[in-house]
């Protein structure tokens, strides 16, 4: 089957500092990734839909200036957390469509804890 | 906007006993509706897919009717295991826009 992974899986750092979530397409080229949020015990919630070569879509209520996505290839989109704040802390996901299906394809997660 | 609602938990069952996790819908267009797994420590995993009217989705003993009447997607399983622990997912999508979930039902199923 299709894999996703990101990089890392785990990140602390200190409140100011910026922090890039990788995720990757290991076996299939992704035209089209998604970045969700997940608070604990909730549900996901959609941050960006990111296109590759092209400017991300964000959901409303979602800064651009402080999650910032590339998405350089058809393999690899970035989510860079700017000047990161406590309340950043959450649960990152990423998924990406397999552009010759329609399957939605989840990363394992990467948690980031801000102090 | 479309928006996916599923049945509070955490439900707790016994081992063999039946499961049904409710899920209702509303959208637009002609969705595909999905049921996703989270199991403890790992990321959400497909476990199955209706994309259309009356189509009936299964894997792993559990199984979901699209019924667009009732907008309707809900889980069902004969007999549960321990191993079916995990938070269960209802989630919906137009085309190929992202995936709309519902709010998680955690299941518990004890020995």
């Amino acid at each position: 089957g299709a894999v996703v992974s990101q990089h890392p899986s785990r990140v602390i750092c200190k409140s100011g500092t910026s922090v890039k979530i990788e995720c990757r397409s290991l076996d299939f080229q992704a035209t089209t990734m998604f970045w969700y949020r997940q608070f604990p015990k909730q549900s996901l919630m959609l941050m960006a839909t990111s296109n590759e070569g092209s400017k991300a879509t964000y959901e409303q209520g979602v800064e651009k200036d402080k999650f910032l996505i590339n998405h350089a290839s058809l393999t690899l989109s970035t989510l860079t957390v700017t000047s990161a704040h406590p309340e950043d802390s959450s649960f990152y996901i990423c998924s990406a469509i397999r552009t010759d299906q329609e399957t939605q394809y989840f990363g394992p997660g990467t948690r980031l804890l801000v102090l | 906007g479309d928006s996916v609602t599923q049945m509070e938990g955490p439900v707790t069952l016994s081992e063999e006993a039946f499961l049904t996790i409710n899920c209702t819908y509303t959208a637009t267009g002609y969705p595909s509706l999905f049921w996703y797994v989270q199991y403890p420590g790992e990321g959400l995993q497909l476990l199955l897919k209706a994309t259309k009217a009356d189509d009936k989705g299964s894997n792993k003993g559990f199984e979901a009717t699209y019924r667009k009447e009732t907008t309707s997607f809900h889980l069902e399983k004969g007999s549960v295991q321990v191993s079916d622990s995990a938070v269960y997912f209802c989630a919906l999508r137009e085309g190929r826009r992202a995936l709309t979930f519902g709010s998680g039902t955690r299941l518990q199923v004890q020995p």
